[in-house]
């Protein structure tokens, strides 16, 4: 299977603690991006990379929190002391450069990373 | 404030009728369209998608309908089965990155 996979897939940390995500996109996709979900709410946009460049963040991307795309295939998002608020699933999706308003290429979505921080 | 809603957080239907799942959007310069369909514990997973100079595409049993002047579209699932059991996303494709509405729980029983 060749889709997004992401790692760990679950993680329990202590408040205050540092954890860090890995994300593995489709191996042709040049766009990487994060995303959040927490309960009852639809998945919400944290940031995103075209290759090595991160292009956009959102509000929602404290300075806690930190992406990297070192070599534009794998990310990572570290998050620093670690909240209450953060647990959360931390989806990461590929994509093609532009999403060409196709069926045929979209954004697609790994298995996520669900974060508890006790 | 959200720009993409589903205003019906569940839904049940008996199984082989219809789904009909509602979304709303507040920008109008929204021009294409996605629904992501969700297990517990899983990522969502691309379902069907509508670019806004279409009405109406189709995917087997699946269906979503655009009415851009209502700023509305709506996935239907015809006919209906427990597989389909799941959370269902609308989102708008905005600047590169998607914006999901809550989503709303289809529950289809036998």
């Amino acid at each position: 299977d060749t889709g997004v996979s992401q790692d760990p897939r679950h993680k329990i940390t202590k408040r205050g603690q540092n954890v860090t995500f890995r994300c593995d996109p489709i191996s042709e996709h040049n766009r990487l991006y994060w995303y959040r979900q927490t309960l009852g709410q639809g998945p919400e946009f944290l940031t995103y990379f075209q290759n090595e460049a991160q292009l956009e963040k959102s509000r929602l991307l404290s300075d806690r929190f930190s992406a990297e795309r070192p070599k534009g295939s794998f990310s990572t998002l570290e998050i620093q002391r670690t909240e209450q608020g953060d647990s959360a699933m931390y989806l990461c999706a590929s994509s093609l450069r532009q999403v060409v308003r196709t069926s045929g290429n979209t954004i697609y979505f790994g298995e996520g990373s669900w974060l508890t921080v006790v | 404030d959200q720009q993409v809603k589903q205003n019906s957080p569940s839904l049940s239907v008996q199984e082989g009728r219809i789904s009909i799942l509602n979304c709303d959007y507040t920008n109008s310069m929204f021009d294409y369209f996605l629904w992501y369909k969700k297990y517990p514990a899983e990522g969502p997973t691309f379902l069907i998608s509508i670019s806004s100079i279409k009405d109406k595409n189709e995917d087997g049993r699946f269906t979503v309908f655009l009415n851009k002047s209502a700023k509305h579209l709506s996935l239907h699932i015809v006919p209906s089965q427990p597989g389909d059991s799941a959370v269902y996303f609308c989102a708008a494709l905005s600047q590169g990155n998607l914006i999901f509405g809550k989503g709303t729980k289809l529950s289809v029983k036998p």
